[in-house]
C-alpha cells in the first residue's frame, strides 16, 4: 500500500498556540482520512476524520484542512493545552484498512 | 461499552518460544483488526476479520503468525518460534460496519511483546 508521509516528527508549542501537523499521500484511491491521538501506554484514539469531498472539518479546537488536488491534509489544534501533549498520527484508508503516518510527538509547554 | 480489551498487557519471552495474545472487541462490533506498532512508527496493518471470516492478511504476517476469531467474538493472535524482530506493540481494533464508509476504529491498549 502507498505510504502516508507525516511531518514534523516532533513539535513544541507554547500553551495557547496553534499546533499544525501535515500529511501527504500518493494513492488517489484513499477515501477516508482520520487523525489519531496516542498517549504513552495506550492505543490510538480517533480524534477527527474527513472524507475527500470536504475541504475542512472542525470539531472543537481541532480542524482538518484537506487539499485534494495537492494530496495533502493537515491537523490544526487551536489554543493548544498541556493535556494535548501526545503523539498524533494521520492515516488514510485504502480498501478496508488504514495506512498510518509515522507520527508527530507534540509537546505543549506552559 | 467497555472498550476493546487486550490481554496480556505485557509479554516477555525467549526467542523460539510461542506466544498467544487475546483481544475482546466491543460487543456489537462485527469487524476486528490486528495492527503492529514499533517504537517511533505508526501502526502497521496485519490482518482483518469480518465476523469470523479472516478477509485480508498483510505481507507482514509471515507463516509464523496465525490469527483466529472463532464465532465472530474474541480473537487470538499466535506467533510461533518468536524472533527478536517480533518485539513490538500488538494492537487490536474493532469497528461496526454501517455501509456508509464512515466506520470508526476503536483500538485497545495493546500487548507489548519483548523477545529476548
Amino acid at each position: 500500500q502507498q505510504q502516508v508521509k507525516q511531518s514534523p516528527q516532533s513539535l513544541i508549542v507554547q500553551k495557547g498556540g496553534i499546533s499544525i501537523i501535515n500529511c501527504a499521500y500518493e494513492n488517489t484511491a484513499f477515501d477516508y482520512f482520520p487523525w489519531y491521538q496516542q498517549f504513552p501506554g495506550k492505543g490510538p484514539a480517533l480524534l477527527i476524520a474527513i472524507r475527500p469531498d470536504v475541504s475542512e472539518k472542525k470539531e472543537g479546537r481541532f480542524t482538518i484542512s484537506f487539499n485534494k488536488s495537492a494530496k495533502q491534509f493537515s491537523l490544526h489544534i487551536m489554543d493548544s493545552q498541556p493535556g494535548d501533549s501526545a503523539t498524533y498520527f494521520c492515516a488514510a484508508r485504502g480498501g478496508l484498512t488504514l495506512v498510518f503516518g509515522k507520527g508527530t510527538r507534540l509537546s505543549v509547554i506552559a | 461499552d467497555t472498550g476493546v480489551s487486550q490481554d496480556p498487557r505485557h509479554k516477555i519471552t525467549k526467542r523460539g518460544q510461542n506466544v498467544t495474545f487475546r483481544c475482546d472487541p466491543i460487543s456489537e462490533h462485527n469487524r476486528l483488526y490486528w495492527y503492529r506498532q514499533t517504537l517511533g512508527q505508526g501502526p502497521e496493518f496485519l490482518t482483518y476479520f469480518q465476523n469470523e471470516a479472516q478477509l485480508e492478511k498483510s505481507r507482514l504476517l509471515s507463516d509464523r503468525f496465525s490469527a483466529e476469531r472463532p464465532k465472530g467474538s474474541f480473537s487470538t493472535l499466535e506467533i510461533q518460534r518468536t524472533e527478536q524482530g517480533d518485539s513490538a506493540m500488538y494492537l487490536c481494533a474493532s469497528s461496526f460496519s454501517t455501509g456508509t464508509g464512515n466506520e470508526k476504529l476503536f483500538f485497545g491498549s495493546g500487548t507489548q511483546l519483548s523477545v529476548l
